[in-house]
């Protein structure tokens, strides 16, 4: 079964860090480019950062830029995102994603990150 | 504010025809393919129509897709009350080098 599954959110305060990680299984994933996505409550989705397959590409959402940063570690089938200095408006469910054909066709369940004090 | 823009409600009744725009510029949309994903209340978003008109395996023909110029489009036929769910659509944008997403379109079934 082709699966993503995210790991790493919780609660944390302003100005801290937190390290999300996505277990992919069921697919051979060096061969896929990937993606973070997430939603704020109540709010719709914002694109946060890709990762070609063999990582050599990255793009990062301007109001993220600086602070998050998407790696891979394909021998691990692992994606992963370093979040900085958070805010309180970071605080949403985030998404790990496969990109396929330029749609992203399989989404993991999420993991929810809080900011506050 | 989107750089995509989308209606932010649709309605329609069971059996209609509805249509949600996407409204982007040259940069994005005018250049490149439009994806749309469908996220019911309480899941994951999934993805409907991909490269502008395909659908992946398993979304039904009622769903399809188009684009002219700066504009992309879903159609949704034979509406039924499980369509019911928010849609978004995403495209590349060559200026920024980011992936853009619309602010979503909540679709209701009367």
């Amino acid at each position: 079964e082709v699966q993503l599954v995210e790991s790493g959110g919780g609660l944390v305060q302003p100005g801290g860090s937190l390290r999300l990680s996505c277990a992919a299984s069921g697919f051979p994933f060096g061969a896929y480019d990937m993606n973070w996505v997430r939603q704020a409550p109540g709010k719709g989705l914002e694109w946060l950062s890709y990762i070609s397959a063999s990582g050599t590409a990255i793009y990062h959402a301007d109001f993220v830029k600086g602070r998050f940063s998407i790696s891979r570690d394909n021998t691990r089938t692992l994606l992963f995102l370093q979040m900085n200095s958070l805010r309180v408006e970071d605080t949403a469910v985030y998404y790990c994603v496969r990109r396929k054909l330029g749609g992203m066709d399989v989404w993991g369940q999420g993991t929810t990150v809080t900011v506050s004090s | 504010q989107s750089v995509l823009t989308q209606p932010p409600s649709a309605s329609g009744t069971p059996g209609q025809r509805v249509t949600i725009s996407c409204s982007g510029s040259n940069s994005n949309i005018g250049s490149n393919t439009v994806n749309w994903y469908q996220q019911l209340p309480g899941a994951a978003p999934k993805l409907l129509i991909y490269a502008t008109s395909q659908r992946p395996s398993g979304v039904p023909d009622r769903f399809s897709g188009s684009k002219s110029g700066t504009s992309g489009s879903l159609a949704i036929s034979g509406l039924q009350s499980e369509d019911e769910a928010d849609y978004y659509c995403e495209v590349w944008d060559d200026s920024l080098n980011n992936w853009l997403f619309g602010g979503g379109t909540k679709l209701t079934v009367l």
